[in-house]
């Protein structure tokens, strides 16, 4: 398996643009969550996902943020319209079943900018 | 409030000598601790976990130990390696399977 896909790696934009981000998780991974790391925050987690429906949209930090999972192996993460406290860089990663005692494999990250 | 923290940002340690990475917590009802590795332009990669049951963990050359009276953990590596230039993640779940808590993370730099 190759692991968590993210798209795009860099994504430059000016505020007000829609920003989609986009992961394919593991095969037969269960759960699905979306991270935003920053120098001020820290790794939080945005959204999470099970079985392909959302569980626990509590870290979403405002309605310009949406995201959905329409099959296993596809996730986006939009942001619309986006500001430049956006900026950052956002992670998807999948695992099993729950965090509990399971490992979360992460993608690489989709680092934002926007202008 | 940050239940999980790691105090130093960052860490220079001479190769072959033993790297100590710190970690605190303040829920009591965290049970399972994990350490993960990032390095630059890369997600975080899991190295080496403890559930609350032991103190102690091995994995090769990285050890986790576990003091829950002082709500303290440690990842030991020994010895240190240039490849282990990396900023390390304490992140800690409790009563529920989905939430886990991180540490800032903290810089490691290991020195020729």
């Amino acid at each position: 398996d190759a692991g968590v896909i993210q798209s795009p790696r860099h994504e430059v934009t000016e505020m007000g643009q829609e920003v989609t981000l986009r992961c394919k998780p593991i095969s037969g991974h269960d759960y699905l969550f979306w991270y935003r790391q920053t120098m001020m925050r820290g790794l939080e987690l945005l959204i999470y996902f099970n079985n392909n429906v959302p569980i626990d949209d509590s870290g979403m930090p405002e309605d310009r943020f949406s995201a959905k999972m329409p099959n296993a192996s596809f996730s986006t993460l939009k942001i619309q319209p986006s500001e430049p406290r956006d900026s950052a860089v956002y992670f998807c990663a999948s695992s099993l079943e729950g965090v509990g005692t399971n490992v979360l494999t992460f993608g690489a990250g989709s680092r934002l900018t926007v202008l | 409030d940050q239940q999980v923290k790691q105090n130093s940002p960052s860490l220079s340690v001479q190769e072959g000598r033993i790297s100590i990475l710190n970690c605190d917590y303040t829920n009591s009802m965290f049970d399972y601790f994990l350490w993960y590795k990032k390095y630059p332009a890369e997600g975080p990669t899991f190295l080496i976990s403890i559930s609350s049951i032991k103190d102690k963990n091995e994995d090769g050359r990285f050890t986790v130990f576990l003091n829950k009276s002082a709500k303290h953990l440690s990842l030991h590596i020994v010895p240190s390696q240039p490849g282990d230039s990396a900023v390390y993640f304490c992140a800690a779940s409790g009563d529920s399977n989905y939430q886990l808590i991180w540490g800032a993370g903290t810089k490691l730099i290991i020195k020729p």
